[in-house]
């Protein structure tokens, strides 16, 4: 049972413009929310972060949003560039869970010319 | 340079021939974890360890043992592979086994192929 969803595989994007990557979940436990980027041949890394308390967190051009009742969250990246081309993964934490990590499945971002 | 460190890279090996990928960390960090990623199903966790001597199992613990006798060390013993064993693994680490502020830092992968 995927219990953290992104339901697109992948999106491409003109540089400059907006990327949305989206992510949905279905444990209502879970209480803090990131987003791990992941370039070929390297593991992920941590680009933000979001506390279910919050529903926006901004860091630079890279801006998460939660929907507590849909279950939903969203990062936004504006502008867009080349070098945001990656693979981003959703993940969410329960507290009663010892810290474990439950990630999606990933969307890759193509930030094209 | 604080890091995750992963061997080997990439590993090709047969059925039943057992193996070990090693995983450190230089940071002091307390939690570590080990993920697998395979495609459409991103990462699963298949073991963690909150300090030392105390591991327990993950998602997908099924054909793996790990150890943890040192802080900095994590290995993941496959002792008999399999091919359905074929994957992407990931080692992580974090400060601390607190939920909440868990921002894991991954090595750089070890890919492996069980023929």
């Amino acid at each position: 049972d995927q219990q953290v969803k992104q339901n697109s595989p992948s999106l491409s994007v003109q540089e400059g413009r907006i990327s949305i990557l989206n992510c949905d979940y279905t444990n209502s436990m879970f209480d803090y929310f990131l987003w791990y980027k992941k370039y070929p041949a390297e593991g992920p890394t941590f680009l933000i972060s979001i506390s279910s308390i919050k529903d926006k967190n901004e860091d630079g051009r890279f801006t998460v949003f939660l929907n507590k009742s849909a279950k939903h969250l969203s990062l936004h990246i504006v502008p867009s560039q080349p070098g945001d081309s990656a693979v981003y993964f959703c993940a969410a934490s329960d507290p009663g869970t010892a810290s474990k990590l439950t990630f999606g499945t990933g969307t890759r971002l193509q930030v094209t010319l | 340079e604080a890091q995750v460190t992963q061997n080997p890279r990439y590993l090709i090996t047969v059925t039943g021939k057992k193996l070990t990928v090693t995983c450190s960390q230089n940071m002091n960090h307390e939690y570590m974890s080990w993920y697998r990623q395979d495609p459409g199903l991103g990462l699963r966790q298949i073991y963690y360890s909150m300090n030392v001597e105390v591991t327990d199992k993950g998602d997908v613990p099924e054909g793996y043992k790990v150890s943890r006798k040192e802080k900095r060390n994590f290995p993941l013993i496959l002792e008999s592979p399999s091919p359905n064993q074929t994957s992407l693994y990931f080692c992580a680490s974090s400060l601390s086994a607190e939920s909440g502020a868990n921002v894991l830092t991954f090595g750089a992968g070890s890919r492996l192929t069980v023929l």
